[in-house]
Formats: C-alpha cells, structure tokens, sequence
C-alpha cells in the first residue's frame, strides 16, 4: 500500500478542458509537493503547499492543500498539450528527510 | 549553473552482478537523494546523504547501499542483482536540510536493465 494514493491514474483529455488530480494519504505531512515529469527526465517540482487550507496558483495550476494536511488536489484550466506528462504529489514525515511520492498520474493532452 | 548530472545514463547487466552508479549534484547542494522508478511500484526513496553522512534510508534491502564524498558527489551500488532491480535510477540534489521545504533538483536518471 502506497503512502500517497493518486487519482486519476490515467486521463486523457481534449486541449482545452479542465481536469483535477487528487492525491490522498491517511497521514498528516508538514507540507506537499507536486512535481511533473516529461519522458527521459527527471521530475521538475511545480509548487510546495505549507498551510493546511492552502491554495497556490501558478498560471492554469491551481493546487490546494487539505485543511487536515492530509490530501492535496491539482486542478488544470484549459489544459494545453504541454501539459502533458506525469503529474507526481510527494510529501516528507518524520524530520522532513525521508520522502514519499504519490502513485502519480499519467496525462496527455490531444491537441 | 549546471544540473544534476547522472552516469552512466544506460546500463545492461546480468543476475548476479554488482553495479555502481553516479550522481553529481548542482555546485555548493549538500543533500543528495536516491529514488527508484519502476512502473509497478512508482517512485520510491532509497536513501538520501549529507555531508557524507547517511540521514535516511528507504525500505529496501541492504544489498542496495550508497556513498557521499567530500566534494557531494555519491555513487549507489546494487549487488547481487534481481530481475526486480530493473528501473530508472534517479538522484536529487538540495542545498541543505529538510526534502519538504527545499526544492530537490532531480537528475536525468540512469536506466538499469537485468536480464
């Protein structure tokens, strides 16, 4: 059993339409991260969510920490095939260096 | 500023053999983390480093083990190698302390084949 569960774990979408990933977790983190990664590369960290409650918006991203600090949420506005890619959430317990990654979620945009 | 840098970027062994791979970090980064890739198991931690210490280690067995030198730069190394092992490798570099509050900069990875 994975510590952060993702949904969906596949969506494929029309350019132009909204979509939501969630990541849940039974545990209470300090803070979230989502990351996206492109094929062949590493995963590149999109934003950090503190404050339980939190809404942080980074152009059409806007991510949302749950007020119990124990789910996020990842919502895309008029998605754009650049989008494309596998959207990962990642936390830390303990003493904040022994990280976990959620199961992630696989998008393609069709343009 | 250069990135994360990984070698050897492909790798194909055999049961049984022993690899060892190599993560340099972005210049003055003192943490270094490990992760393996697999589509079954996703992302998972392996162990992470600083200052040539080791401060973490994920669930796995101890035939998976790691180094950091002086200069940050760390190696992981397999042995005894299991079909299982077969993965993207990737290592993380950060300035200094908690994983949850600094930005990690993640390498290309190393690809692991076992056959």
């Amino acid at each position: 059993t994975q510590l952060l569960e993702q949904s969906p774990q596949f969506l494929s979408i029309q350019e132009g339409e909204n979509l939501t990933v969630y990541c849940n977790s039974s545990s209470v983190f300090s803070s979230l991260q989502w990351y996206r990664q492109e094929p062949g590369e590493g995963p590149v960290l999109l934003v950090t969510v503190v404050t339980g409650g939190e809404v942080k918006k980074l152009k059409r991203l806007t991510f949302q920490f749950g007020d119990a600090r124990k789910d996020s949420s990842l919502h895309i506005t008029a998605a754009q095939p650049g989008d494309t890619g596998l959207y990962l959430c990642a936390g830390a317990l303990g003493t904040g260096n022994q990280f976990y990654f959620g199961t992630g979620t696989s998008l393609t945009v069709i343009p | 500023k250069a990135g994360v840098t990984q070698t050897p970027r492909y790798l194909i062994k055999t049961r049984g053999q022993q690899v060892t791979l190599s993560c340099s970090p972005i210049s003055g980064h003192r943490s270094v983390s490990w992760y393996q890739q697999t589509p079954g198991q996703g992302l998972q931690f392996l162990f992470e480093y600083f200052s040539e210490t080791q401060r973490n280690k994920g669930n796995f067995p101890g035939r998976f083990s790691g180094r950091q030198f002086s200069n940050s730069r760390s190696e992981m190394n397999v042995s005894t190698l299991e079909l299982g092992d077969s993965a993207l490798y990737l290592c993380a570099s950060s300035l200094v302390a908690r994983l949850d509050q600094e930005t990690q900069y993640f390498g290309p990875g190393t690809r692991l084949l076992v056959l």
